[in-house]
């Protein structure tokens, strides 16, 4: 079973404000990821982490921002709230190094802005 | 440009009965390949995967995957489905030194009439 925790599970905002979708893992991996999921869709990357103090931007286009202080904690923030962010995230994490292994994900986060 | 294709949306089976999800990848040489389920409002589980060797792989709830380089396929099967099976399927991509960045196929949504 992998440890891998997202809060909230659910979230309803208002236009405009800010969130922060949280994400930690307790199994020390360094890589981390956030994808974002619409209904019946695939997966798209939005932002990855190869260890602390490293972002990158993923294959999808994104107006939110990650940051990566601790090894353990990779937190997506989305400034202003917008009904086009209304999607689910979900936050992964896999072995580091440059090889590719599988990732474990978290539960997700249903994101809804009215 | 690297893409993975799951070709059937929906499909149904009976209890009992056997299953094949197809899975087709177009990657520049050979990728690692992996199958995840997701229940709904749930993350993501992985079933099984494919790094190298042995091309017809095991994975957990008695799912198999077989490789076939020649048909650029990672097709996922079970020869007796249960109703617990009924979820999302995702075949997802690789590089072997992508840094584990993943690309995921639209998904399969299984349901499974008694």
């Amino acid at each position: 079973e992998a440890d891998i925790y997202q809060t909230p599970r659910y979230l309803v905002i208002g236009t405009g404000k800010k969130i922060t979708l949280e994400c930690s893992q307790t199994m020390g991996h360094d890589k981390m990821y956030w994808y974002q999921q619409d209904p019946g869709m695939e997966l798209h990357l939005i932002h990855y982490s190869y260890g602390v103090n490293s972002t990158e931007k993923g294959d999808l286009s994104s107006e939110s921002t990650v940051s990566r202080i601790r090894t353990e904690h990779f937190p997506l923030t989305l400034e202003s709230a917008r009904p086009s962010h209304t999607s689910q995230y979900l936050c992964a994490s896999s072995e580091g190094g440059w090889q590719t292994y599988e990732q474990y994900f978290g539960p997700g986060t249903r994101l809804t802005v009215t | 440009a690297q893409s993975v294709t799951q070709p059937d949306i929906h499909i149904t089976v009976s209890e009992g009965a056997s299953l094949e999800l197809r899975c087709n990848y177009s990657y520049g040489a050979t990728p690692y390949l992996f199958w995840y389920v997701q229940s709904p409002g749930q993350g993501l589980q992985l079933l099984l995967k494919y790094f190298s060797g042995d091309t017809l792989v095991q994975g957990i709830k008695g799912f198999e995957a077989e490789f076939k380089r020649s048909q650029s396929s990672f097709n996922l099967r079970k020869p007796s489905v249960h109703w617990s099976d009924a979820a999302e399927y995702f075949c997802a991509a690789a590089g072997g030194t992508s840094y584990g960045k993943l690309t995921f196929g639209q998904g399969t949504i299984l349901t499974v009439h008694p």
